[in-house]
């Protein structure tokens, strides 16, 4: 069974530039999540999508963090214009359901900015 | 912000020795969960445990519970080079809202 597929795995760019990421969960998997993780720190939550529709994004900064998930399969995360303090790793991850089980995560895009 | 609190931040043991980690959380909670991160890597879990559960165990991998004092533990046995990685715990809660939230993680480094 393929994983979460995320990519790219790395990315560079200067402030005020934009990004996109792109995630393709487990085949079947109703629930997508967006999560950002500062070095050493722990996942936080900033989108969860059921199918195509919209669940949390309450700790996503809107001004500037988009995320669609058309058809309610893969899914992007964009960011524009980009600030220092969001270089981290995106990670995306899909469970079966709601019900908070088990996530499987994809290896995570790692962001920098300039 | 985060939900959970892990402690220790960082912990280094010999292989063979037993690794306990820590995870305090805020809220009530329908499950908690632990994974682990290897270095430049993506999550994978370990081992859920209910809200109505007080122990579990997964080979090396024992989980405790306590819902009174919103805490839980990851001890793992016999631990080995292979195991050095971040440990994260989770903790879940189903409703309107249903969402993981993730702890700040314990780093475990196992020397040979």
């Amino acid at each position: 069974e393929a994983g979460v597929a995320q990519s790219p795995r790395y990315k560079i760019i200067e402030k005020r530039q934009s990004v996109a990421f792109w995630c393709n969960p487990i085949s079947g998997h109703a629930t997508l999540y967006w999560y950002q993780q500062i070095l050493g720190q722990g996942p936080k939550l900033l989108i969860q999508f059921q199918n195509n529709g919209v669940v949390d994004d309450s700790q996503l900064p809107k001004d500037r963090f988009s995320a669609e998930r058309l058809k309610g399969v893969d899914s992007t995360l964009k960011i524009q214009p980009a600030k220092l303090e969001d270089s981290a790793v995106y990670l995306c991850a899909s469970s079966l359901g709601l019900a908070t089980g088990e996530l499987f995560f994809g290896e995570g895009s790692r962001l920098t900015v300039l | 912000s985060q939900q959970g609190e892990e402690d220790p931040q960082a912990l280094s043991i010999q292989e063979g020795e037993n690794a306990t980690m820590n995870c305090s959380y805020k809220t009530s909670i329908n499950n908690l969960q632990w994974y682990r991160q290897n270095s430049g890597r993506g999550l994978v879990h370990l081992i859920l445990i209910r809200s109505n559960e007080r122990e579990k165990h997964s080979g090396r991998l024992r989980v405790t519970l306590d819902t009174s004092k919103k805490s839980s533990s990851l001890l793992i046995t016999a631990s080995r080079a292979a195991d050095t990685a971040s440990y994260f715990c989770a903790s879940g809660f189903t409703g309107t809202a249903s969402k993981l939230t993730f702890g700040t993680g314990t780093r475990l480094q196992v020397t040979l």
